[in-house]
């Protein structure tokens, strides 16, 4: 049983630098989530996608942040210009739109910005 | 708008004990309710859910009780391990919202020998 997959799991980055996360979600799955988790709080929604489509943005996803999920299947997120403020844990996650369409999330990926 | 305020940690209850995690939700509808839990250095973990008023969602010794008429979803478990010690999670998913999770802000547990 492949759960959703993430990589890296960590990256460490120079600010103004960019960075690429990548995320494959359990095969089946037809929606793909990202979030964002800083120390002591929540997860916090920043973006989901049905199949290929990006239907949800949340005011939390700068003009820094873009994601892409081209045929589907795995997605990516990119951060460009890296700021100190982007350190986090970005958390991938994936579920079906049909059936008991529980979401499941991968170990996530630390960016340390320094 | 939608959210979940759970109790502030951290809780440190010595093994064995009984414990209660408080979480209650503001949301329009009849959302979905969940319990997710994170081991250290880990992504979350579904514990247990409820979809309905009146559910309860059980594992692993863990139950909550969805209770529309006080909008809470606490999670309780009789005696709890060592093993147990983790941050858990309350969240919620609308109705009409694909499914996407407003989380509280989490919960420590430490449990001592």
């Amino acid at each position: 049983d492949t759960g959703v997959s993430q990589n890296p799991r960590h990256k460490i980055t120079k600010r103004g630098q960019n960075v690429t996360f990548r995320c494959d979600p359990i095969s089946e799955h037809n929606r793909l989530y990202w979030y964002r988790q800083t120390l002591g709080q929540g997860p916090e929604f920043l973006t989901y996608f049905q199949n290929e489509a990006q239907l949800e943005k949340s005011r939390l996803l700068s003009d820094r942040f873009s994601a892409e999920r081209p045929k589907g299947s795995f997605s990516t997120l990119e951060i460009q210009r890296t700021e100190q403020g982007d350190s986090a844990m970005y958390l991938c996650a994936s579920s079906s739109s049909t059936g008991r369409n529980t979401i499941y999330f991968g170990e996530g990926s630390w960016l340390t910005v320094v | 708008g939608n959210s979940v305020t759970q109790m502030e940690g951290p809780v440190t209850l010595s093994e064995e004990a009984f414990l209660t995690i408080n979480c209650t939700y503001t949301a329009t509808g009849y959302p979905s309710l969940f319990w997710y839990v994170q081991y250290p250095g880990e992504g979350l973990q579904l514990l247990l859910k409820a979809t309905k008023a009146d559910d309860k969602g059980s594992n692993k010794g863990f139950e909550a009780t969805y209770r529309k008429e006080t909008t809470s979803f606490h999670l309780e478990k009789g005696s709890v391990q060592v093993s147990d010690s983790a941050v858990y999670f309350c969240a919620l998913s609308a109705a009409g919202t694909a499914s996407k999770l407003t989380f509280g802000t989490g919960t420590r547990l430490q449990v001592t020998l």
